[in-house]
């Protein structure tokens, strides 16, 4: 089966600080996304890659910045962590013609 | 943007009874993709069922669901609940893989099923 991991599985950080959030495929996949998910809002797309060195902004990418080093390593970096970024991270990958598959998530919580 | 309307939060039945969870969607694309997604409790979202075709009913799991684009709707449905049915449900849509997958979600709706 498909195999997204992320770590840390979770995380409390500090107002102001620099959390990077990472993600690794093991399926060959070209497409890596990142989506936030919180109670009512379901989970909303903030980055996405199509290949290694190429991001692109999703629906909500104010206060995140992404990098796609390789293939396989896709993380999401908050460089002045704030309260409203606490939520759990979901990444995921996929191709063209195959469903996307999911990481177990990661919680972050902002202090 | 596109969009996607989940109306119910919560649903809760006694096990046995119909499920019915609904789902509209706004978009542009006259091809959309409509998928629904679970998720269990401290578990990733994972796919449930996703359909392409006009009217056509896709079944997966003892669950259902009908595209109908005349009415921009992806219902999900199953004819008896079960405990184990318990979970979060995503009803998601993307333009195609010409797209990339990329999905734009619901706000979800949790199903909570009883004895």
């Amino acid at each position: 089966e498909a195999a997204v991991t992320q770590s840390p599985r979770s995380k409390v950080a500090v107002t102001g600080g620099k959390v990077t959030l990472s993600c690794h495929q093991t399926n060959n996949h070209d497409y890596m996304y990142w989506y936030r998910q919180d109670t009512g809002h379901g989970l909303r797309l903030i980055h996405y890659s199509y290949v290694a060195d190429s991001t692109e902004k999703g629906d909500i990418p104010d206060g995140y910045k992404a990098s796609r080093p390789s293939q396989e390593n896709f993380s999401l970096i908050l460089e002045l962590a704030s309260l409203s970024q606490t939520a759990v991270y979901f990444c995921a990958s996929s191709d063209t013609n195959t469903e996307v598959f999911f990481g177990k998530g990661t919680r972050l919580t902002v202090v | 943007g596109d969009s996607v309307t989940q109306t119910e939060g919560l649903v809760t039945l006694t096990e046995g009874l119909p499920v019915m969870l609904n789902c509209t969607y706004q978009t542009i694309y006259s091809n959309p993709f409509l998928f629904w997604y679970v998720q269990h409790l401290n578990e990733s979202p994972r796919l449930l069922l996703k359909s392409f075709t006009d009217n056509k009913r896709t079944e997966h799991q003892g669950f259902h669901a009908t595209l109908h684009k005349s009415s921009s709707s992806f219902h999900l449905q199953k004819s008896s609940a079960q405990l184990s049915d318990s979970a979060l449900y995503y009803c998601a849509l993307s333009d195609g893989p010409s797209s990339g997958q990329k999905l734009v979600f619901g706000q979800g709706t949790i199903l909570k099923v009883y004895l």
